[in-house]
């Protein structure tokens, strides 16, 4: 079965800095892998996603993610904090007949 | 498009109370699912329908009840709920790829906030 660690349950960053939020994975075939955002009393959003091909994925507002497999991990950042940024981030990880599975989840803040 | 809709937004229910959540895609899925979400946790996955068939029940209390009318419509019924049950529902939805893989990427509605009193 497949397994999502998102290190730091909180990560601060001032508006402007750089936004670094760990993702990695365990699984023993390839797997898909999501970042969703979820913003306060709201559902979740795709920010991007990797399925196959490029390893370096774009997605939307300025997030992207590289898929190093030989590190097993989907690391998302963005190089400039916004404070429109502040949500709660999921990694997630899903193959082939196997649930979608979420990380625990990181609460970005963003310092004015 | 990539919506999902859901309603109500909100819901204040008793424990000896008969109501349902609806769920609605027009993106031509034939996957649906609905995620139980307590606070600062993940979704939990309580339901899978592929092409308007229960493919999944991950051991969900009876007092939850399924139903997914159509390919586009997704509901919850639910039913002598107890306080614990309160939580935020969400509905998903995704393609069905022709390997039968149902867990293509998932598209999430705004969710229902159910307060059970």
């Amino acid at each position: 079965a497949q397994s999502v660690t998102q290190l730091g349950s909180h990560v601060s960053v001032s508006e402007g800095a750089l936004v670094l939020l760990r993702c990695n994975y365990s699984s023993s075939v390839p797997p898909y892998l999501f970042w969703y955002v979820q913003y306060p009393n709201q559902g979740l959003q795709l920010l991007l996603k990797y399925t196959t091909g490029a390893t370096l994925v774009k997605g939307i507002n300025g997030f992207e993610a590289e898929f190093k497999k030989s590190e097993t991990s989907f690391h998302l950042t963005k190089p400039s904090a916004h404070m429109s940024d502040a949500a709660e981030y999921f990694c997630a990880v899903s193959v082939i007949n196997e649930k979608l599975t979420f990380g625990t989840g990181t609460r970005l803040t963003i310092i004015p | 498009d990539t919506e999902v809709t859901q309603t109500p937004k909100h819901l204040v229910m008793g424990m000896t109370n008969k109501k349902s959540l609806k769920c609605e895609q027009h993106m031509g899925h034939r996957a649906m699912y609905w995620y139980k979400q307590k606070a600062k946790k993940p979704p939990e996955l309580m339901f899978v329908y592929s092409y308007e068939k229960l493919s999944i029940n991950e051991s969900v209390p009876s007092r939850f009840s399924p139903e997914c009318p159509n390919s586009s419509l997704l509901n919850l019924h639910l039913h002598a709920l107890q306080p614990e049950d309160s939580a935020l529902y969400l509905c998903a939805s995704s393609q069905v790829l022709t390997s039968g893989r149902e867990t293509d990427t998932q598209y999430f509605g705004p969710g229902t906030r159910l307060t059970v009193l």
